[in-house]
């Protein structure tokens, strides 16, 4: 299956710092790109959809000033978790997909923690 | 809010032994997937099934899906201590199959050798 790479895979930031999470497909080139967050324990919360070349489309409850979301190239997606508090500490996924096909290929989540 | 609903949200079995798990959903779908996640990692796609098809299999698994109740199961057999992960099934909403996946709560799973 095709590849899609998230980097960091864990980060520690301080509160009120920025913190920017990157979702890569490696092996093809992902039209759209949607991203998770997963507490312990918990299943995952679909958060956003990010197309190349516009603005990303939040799901209800999710701060977009909060969360940038950046999808500049067909490959590359970013999230930006802006003045981190540590109630934003959680696990944030990736997913990726052509658009004409089912499956969406994953990221292998990054743990995010603020002190 | 979340699509489906799982149960058991927690499950122990032996090594050797079936395990099933299932998986509710409230709207209309155009096809369900199920996803296995290790303790802290990303996700691993196992089966997606469609909404026209009520039965697929894959190795050791075994999917199903009634449309009619809003359901589908899914059955790991011969369990190994290598499936123990949490299993999640996820649905599609939308008709041009966009990737946008509404995900359940999820199963747990302990397979103990």
């Amino acid at each position: 299956g095709a590849v899609v790479s998230q980097h960091p895979s864990r980060v520690i930031c301080k509160s009120g710092t920025s913190v920017k999470i990157e979702c890569r497909s490696l092996d093809f080139q992902a039209t759209t790109m949607f991203w998770y967050r997963q507490f312990p324990k918990q299943s995952l919360m679909l958060m956003a959809t990010s197309n190349e070349g516009s603005k990303a489309t939040y799901e209800q409850g999710v701060e977009k000033d909060k969360f940038l979301i950046n999808h500049a190239s067909l490959t590359l997606s970013t999230l930006t978790v802006t003045s981190a508090h540590p109630e934003d500490s959680s696990f944030y996924i990736c997913s990726a997909t052509t658009g004409d096909q089912t499956e969406a290929f994953f990221g292998q989540g990054t743990r995010l923690t603020v002190v | 809010s979340q699509q489906g609903e799982e149960d058991p949200q927690a499950l122990s079995i032996q090594e050797g032994e079936n395990a099933t798990m299932n998986c509710s959903y409230k709207t209309s779908i155009n096809n369900l997937q199920w996803y296995r996640q290790n303790s802290g990692r990303g996700l691993v796609h196992l089966i997606l099934i469609r909404s026209n098809e009520r039965e697929k299999h894959s190795g050791r698994l075994r999917v199903t899906l009634d449309t009619s109740k809003k359901s589908s199961s899914l059955l790991i057999t011969a369990s190994r201590a290598a499936d123990t992960a949490s299993y999640f099934c996820a649905t599609d909403l939308s008709s041009s199959n966009t990737g946008k996946l509404i995900f359940g709560q999820g199963t747990t799973l302990q397979v103990k050798p």
